[in-house]
Formats: structure tokens, C-alpha cells, sequence
């Protein structure tokens, strides 16, 4: 079974902190992804990598920045904390890109910015 | 671009009640489709899948259909439990891209 996990289920920072949200894969697989989850909203992509050192800017990338210095690790980094950032962070990861790829999802981190 | 249009929810129903969670989308090309499950405290699992027009998925008793003339995709299951109670998420994906494009998700509540 793939597992993808989470370093935190709940986090709480104060507004202005630097924040790390950590994400691992076991499966080896090639593409990674980092999602935010609000109510009404649903999932919006934040930031994805398709290999080692690469990533690409989603629909939501202006607060963010991501670093994937190795394939199974992925981490979401919050550079200036801000209320606006609270919500629940999804992870996940797949093998490829065609069409029929299935992405694997962490348990999530539900963030709040105080 | 793309999109996923799904009903609002909460949808609410008894236990062995049939269900259908309406599913649209608009996209170029020949997408694959997707139902995801949230349990409530967990993070998405995939439900079923189909990659072609015609196409069946099922999974856990849930069915859906690829049409691709009505661009839809609807979730169905002809006698749900309390334990199906969850958030759904419909997903598209194009070939030769990575990500998925979601619809908003539909909570499903089933009571005793």
C-alpha cells in the first residue's frame, strides 16, 4: 500500500512565524503535490514537482514556496505566516502523468494562524 | 481550461436510500474522471475511475458512468449505509498533465 504522511495533523503558529509543512512518500513515485482544502472552496493546488529540484506554481502559489531535495519528501513552506493561511494542507503523490495516474493523499495538516 | 461542476450539498438520507451525486465537467481534449472519498478526519482516497467515454467505475457498491455526449460523471449507490457518510470530490485529469482539476465535493450525510 502507497503511504504518504504528514509531519503534523494540527499545527498552530503565530502570525508572521516561518512555517514547514512536511510531506513523504514511500512509493517512489515521481510527482508530488501540496493542496489547500477550505469550506465552499474545496481543493485548490498550491504547488507541484514532477522530479528531484523541479516544482511548478498551481492555482495558489503567491504566500508559498515548496523544496523537494529528495523524491520521497516534499515540504510546503509558509516563508511569513498569515491568518489568511489557515486551513487544512493536503499532500499527496503519484507514479506518472497519464491519464488514467491515481494520486495518493496524506491524512492533511489542519493549520491555524493566530 | 478545465473544470468540475458537482451538486451542493449536504445531501442528506436514510440509511438504504438510493443515492446519485451529480457530476458535470468541461475540458479539452479526452480527460480521465474520478471520484474521490473523504472520511471525515482523513485525507482523499479514490473511490473509482474511468478513462474512457463509456466507461463503467465501481468500487464499495458505488457506480459511475464516463458519458461523454452530457460531459457528466455522476456517483451513484442504490442503498448507502452510515458508514458511507463522507465528503465527495469529483476530479478530471488530461493526458499528459499532472494535476487534477477538482469540483468543490458534496458531503453526504446517512442517518440510522
Amino acid at each position: 500500500d502507497v503511504k504518504v504522511t504528514q509531519s503534523s495533523r494540527y499545527l498552530v503558529k503565530r502570525t508572521g512565524e516561518k512555517v514547514f509543512l512536511e510531506c513523504v512518500q514511500d512509493m517512489d513515485h515521481e510527482n508530488m503535490f501540496w493542496y489547500r482544502q477550505d469550506p465552499g472552496l474545496g481543493l485548490r493546488l498550491i504547488y507541484f514537482s514532477y522530479d528531484v529540484k523541479m516544482k511548478e506554481k498551481g492555482d495558489i502559489p503567491e504566500g508559498y514556496s515548496v523544496s523537494r531535495e529528495k523524491k520521497e519528501r516534499f515540504s510546503l513552506i509558509l516563508e511569513s505566516a498569515s491568518t489568511n493561511q489557515t486551513s487544512m494542507y493536503l499532500c499527496a503523490s503519484s507514479l506518472w502523468s497519464g491519464a488514467a495516474d491515481t494520486q495518493y493523499f496524506g491524512p492533511g495538516t489542519r493549520l491555524t494562524v493566530l | 481550461g478545465d473544470s468540475v461542476t458537482q451538486m451542493e450539498g449536504p445531501v442528506t438520507l436514510s440509511e438504504e436510500a438510493c443515492l446519485t451525486i451529480n457530476c458535470t465537467y468541461t475540458a479539452t481534449g479526452y480527460p480521465s474522471l474520478f471520484w474521490y472519498v473523504q472520511y471525515p478526519g482523513e485525507g482523499l482516497q479514490l473511490l473509482l475511475k474511468a478513462t474512457k467515454a463509456d466507461d463503467k467505475g465501481s468500487n464499495k457498491g458505488f457506480e459511475a458512468t464516463y458519458r461523454k455526449e452530457t460531459t457528466s460523471f455522476h456517483l451513484e449507490k442504490g442503498s448507502v449505509q452510515v458508514s458511507d457518510s463522507a465528503v465527495y470530490f469529483c476530479a478530471l485529469k488530461n493526458s499528459g498533465y499532472s494535476t487534477l482539476t477538482f469540483g468543490k465535493g458534496t458531503m453526504l450525510l446517512v442517518s440510522p
